[in-house]
């Protein structure tokens, strides 16, 4: 089954303690992206991925970290966590990074909770 | 920069109802796509429709149909004969390419509850 998963789904933290949320992909996708949703803002994105070691911020990046050594896997790392990174985490991938192929595939979020 | 603002936050109709949500973007570009986005509670993304700029043709898929009007940069979905299952929180986004990459915005979300 063609799909985005991310883990762990739900997390609960405490501030300044490293933790890393993983996204893989299974559909041989170039493109992917990490959003936080908030209420009242939507998402909104926070990196992506053109292709493997090619990675740049989108409008939210201040305190997370990415990395892209393969294809299929898009890290997100946060390496002090604040409780404003209490936030539902989305990783999304698309088959290529251009508007030709719109479409992007979400994975089923991670809730986190950064006390 | 571009934006997409969904200005109802809460809807509620009864079952069989019609409702309809609304979308506004701003924009300069002119090669875009626009979709509404469905959240139900297990907080799964899931497209519902979406649009081609270049078209006028409004897009419909089953009971989900837009308006879309590109003078006025206004994008609103039609939700027809509404069910119980449509309760859920609707985005409202936009897609275009910066720089070479696709870029998607999101709008603030509206939250639809259908009544029995």
């Amino acid at each position: 089954e063609a799909q985005v998963t991310q883990n762990p789904r739900y997390l609960i933290t405490v501030t300044g303690k490293k933790l890393t949320v993983t996204c893989s992909q299974n559909m041989n996708h170039e493109y992917m992206s990490w959003y936080r949703q908030d209420p009242g803002l939507g998402l909104r994105q926070i990196y992506y991925s053109m292709n493997v070691e090619v990675t740049d911020k989108g409008d939210v990046p201040e305190g997370y970290k990415v990395s892209r050594k393969e294809k299929r896997n898009f890290p997100l790392i946060l390496e002090s966590p604040s409780p404003n990174q209490t936030s539902l985490y989305f990783c999304a991938s698309s088959l290529s990074g251009t508007l030709t192929y719109y479409e992007q595939y979400f994975g089923p979020g991670t809730r986190l909770t950064v006390t | 920069a571009q934006t997409v603002t969904q200005s109802q936050p809460e809807m509620s109709v009864q079952e069989a109802e019609t409702v309809t949500l609304s979308c506004t973007y701003d924009t300069s570009e002119n090669n875009y796509y626009l979709f509404w986005y469905k959240q139900p509670p297990s907080r799964q993304m899931i497209l519902v429709i979406r649009q081609e700029a270049y078209k006028q043709q409004n897009a419909t898929e089953n009971r989900f149909s837009v308006n879309f009007q590109k003078a006025a940069k206004s994008f609103s979905l039609k939700i027809s004969d509404s069910q119980l299952g449509d309760t859920a929180m609707y985005f409202c986004a936009f897609a275009t390419e910066i720089q070479g990459a696709q870029k998607l915005v999101f709008g603030q979300g509206t939250r639809l509850t259908i009544n029995p």
